[in-house]
């Protein structure tokens, strides 16, 4: 079981280039959520799925999309990337959190913009 | 806006001593999680308490609600230098999402 895993881990881009982040989890998990984490800050949701083919918008959603187009996998892309897009990228999956399931999380994709 | 906010910021103690993290929020929810990261990685589930418990323990870990004052602490007993993380607390409120608070950064001194 790897659990959650994200490509790529680290990522340098130039602004206004594009980029797409993966997530795969192996848990059979319905949910899946893509999170940024800023120095000294919490995490803040950008965007999330309850199931294949769904898609939300989090918190901080503007300038990106999302596709969950298979159960296992949740794409976050970057059409235009922005020197504010400069951050740690998580990804988790869970089970039911409102029947008490915890998230699981991905080791995090470091992304700068320059 | 986050929902969260934990007190303190940042905690350094001695190891051998308790460590004792604090969280509020605003919204009724159905459960609270605590969460702890280690440098440079992703997050790791500590424990849960449901919205109609007041208590809970998990080895080393203790953690209260009350949702009277919309608020947990977490304590940890015994700190030991593997224990130097920051440490989220996250309330779900019936949407399938977390709202994490910003966190408190525990550091163990040997």
């Amino acid at each position: 079981n790897a659990g959650v895993t994200q490509t790529p881990k680290f990522r340098v881009l130039k602004t206004g280039q594009s980029m797409t982040l993966l997530c795969a989890q192996d848990m059979n998990h319905e949910y899946m959520y893509w999170y940024r984490q800023d120095p000294g800050m919490g995490l803040r949701l950008i965007h999330y799925s309850v199931g294949e083919g769904t898609t939300a918008k989090g918190e901080v959603p503007d300038g990106y999309n999302v596709s969950r187009l298979k159960k296992q996998n949740f794409l976050l892309g970057l059409e235009s990337a922005a020197p504010s897009q400069t951050s740690v990228y998580f990804c988790a999956s869970s089970a039911s959190l409102s029947r008490g399931f915890e998230q699981y999380f991905g080791p995090g994709t470091r992304l700068t913009v320059t | 806006s986050q929902q969260g906010e934990e007190d303190p910021q940042a905690l350094s103690i001695q190891e051998g001593e308790n460590a004792t993290m604090n969280c509020s929020y605003k919204t009724s929810i159905n459960n609270l999680q605590w969460y702890r990261q280690n440098s440079g990685r992703g997050l790791v589930h500590l424990i849960l308490i449901r919205s109609n418990e007041r208590e809970k323990h998990s080895g080393r870990l203790r953690v209260t609600l009350d949702t009277s004052k919309k608020s947990s602490s977490l304590l940890i007993t015994a700190s030991r230098a593997a224990d130097t993380a920051s440490y989220f607390c996250a309330t779900e409120q019936g949407a399938q999402k977390l709202v994490f608070g910003q966190g408190t950064r525990l550091t163990i001194n040997p």
